[in-house]
């Protein structure tokens, strides 16, 4: 079935600094990479997503990248600023599986 | 358009109680599904449904029961709640399985 790990569990950057999360997976017929942004006492909401026919998708300074040889895929966040300030989950889901199985997220701290 | 609905936002329950989450969304989404999050721990998959008549269990199934009679509702049914059920619970939709969670604003259950 399917597995995720995410790291770091925790990222502290200065304000301007890139930031990049990393999410490695098992099963090779995972197909669908979504990453999630939760900021303090809010639900979960999409940011971005990337499927298993691309290599990289961009979206102002947000981007994401998927190796699939290596089976991982990375969230990087550039010109940070305080306001993402957040928790940011990624998942996956596998071909075959109707199921959404999240990382254990990073808590990200933009100090100004 | 008001989204996923989650009711209540807080509950206190006793040990050995029962209790049912509720969730309605209006966006005609056939996937819906109940995760609950804990701290260091993500998100993790209660059950989930596909359509109207269809549910299937997630990660951590136990102790919850769920029933999907209609699109719009899928209730989470706590059937002898225990402390180790305190978390965060968030219900989430989408049109298909490889499009977007709309989460609801999550009920916070505390179980003494």
């Amino acid at each position: 079935g399917e597995n995720v790990e995410q790291h770091p569990s925790t990222l502290s950057v200065q304000e301007g600094d890139s930031a990049v999360i990393k999410c490695t997976y098992s099963d090779s017929a995972s197909n669908y990479f979504p990453w999630y942004k939760q900021e303090l006492g809010k639900r979960p909401q999409l940011i971005i997503d990337i499927r298993s026919n691309v290599g990289e998708k961009k979206d102002q300074r947000i981007a994401v990248t998927l190796n699939k040889t290596a089976k991982h895929f990375s969230l990087h966040i550039t010109e940070t600023q305080p306001e993402d300030s957040a928790v940011y989950f990624c998942a996956l889901r596998s071909t075959g599986f109707q199921k959404l199985v999240f990382g254990t997220g990073t808590r990200l701290l933009v100090s100004p | 358009n008001a989204g996923v609905t989650q009711t209540p936002k807080f509950q206190v329950l006793k040990t050995g109680q029962s209790m049912t989450l509720q969730c309605a969304q209006d966006m005609n989404h056939e996937y819906m599904s109940w995760y609950r999050q804990d701290p260091g721990m993500g998100l993790r998959l209660i059950h989930y449904s596909v359509g109207a008549g269809i549910t299937d269990q997630g990660e951590v199934p136990n102790g919850y029961n769920v029933s999907r009679s209609t699109t719009e509702d899928f209730p989470l049914r706590l059937l002898s709640a225990a402390p180790s059920q305190t978390s965060v619970y968030f219900c989430a939709s989408s049109y298909s399985r490889e499009e977007k969670l709309f989460f609801g604003s999550g009920t916070q259950l505390s179980v003494l």
